[in-house]
């Protein structure tokens, strides 16, 4: 049973325009959220967070939207940049538990 | 300020092998996890541990998996015997309370 859901394996995206990454989760215990961005033959690195009693968190060019109602969160990458190109998990947390991890987003941004 | 360490970064083996993943996670955390990512599954958490004691371990495949942590320090993720099924990047992390878990380079298995 997958509690933390990507449904987009993969997204292409021209640079300059915005990257829409989403994640559906079931747990209505969840109550932080978090993005990872990964890159070949590396491990995760942690990008952006969120607490379940915020629905929006920005830093940079990333921001990160919550509808708990929904049980739907969002990354906004403005402006994608190739740089940018690399597998995007997004993860929940439930008080006292180990991080949910979605199966990943490939984004690929083209120059 | 040295990230979450990783050994070998590499390793291939014959079945029926054991083999020994190494982790050293970062000064002052207190949870450790181990993952192992495959194409077919995604991110799976295998095991994770508090102030080196073993809180989880539901999502360690087999009995020929285990995983140690004997200070704060260090950790390993055995398995004996090895399967070509076991094939995977096997991924340490740590964190500070169980929130932003900052993940090693892995170790890519190779089981032949």
């Amino acid at each position: 049973d997958q509690q933390v859901k990507q449904n987009s394996p993969s997204l292409s995206v021209q640079e300059g325009r915005i990257s829409i990454l989403n994640c559906d989760y079931t747990n209505s215990m969840f109550d932080y959220f978090l993005w990872y961005k990964k890159y070949p033959a590396e491990g995760p690195t942690f990008l952006i967070s969120i607490s379940s009693i915020k629905d929006k968190n920005e830093d940079g060019r990333f921001t990160v939207f919550l509808n708990k109602s929904a049980k739907h969160l969002s990354l906004h990458i403005v402006p994608s940049q190739p740089g940018d190109s690399a597998v995007y998990f997004c993860a929940a947390r439930e008080v006292g538990r180990a991080l949910t991890f979605g199966s990943g987003t490939r984004l690929q941004v083209q120059p | 300020d040295a990230g979450v360490i990783q050994s070998p970064r590499h390793e291939v083996t014959e079945m029926g092998q054991e083999v020994t993943l190494r982790c050293k996670p970062i000064s002052g955390h207190d949870y450790l996890f181990w993952y192992r990512q495959t194409m077919m599954r995604g991110l799976e958490l295998l095991i994770y541990f508090n102030n080196n004691v073993p809180i989880d371990d539901s999502g360690m495949p087999e009995d020929r998996f285990s995983a140690k942590m004997p200070n704060a320090s260090f950790s390993t993720l055995k398995i004996q015997p090895s399967e070509p099924r076991d094939s995977a990047v096997y991924f340490c992390a740590s964190s500070w309370g169980a929130d932003t878990q900052y993940f090693g380079p892995g170790t890519r298995l190779t089981v032949l």
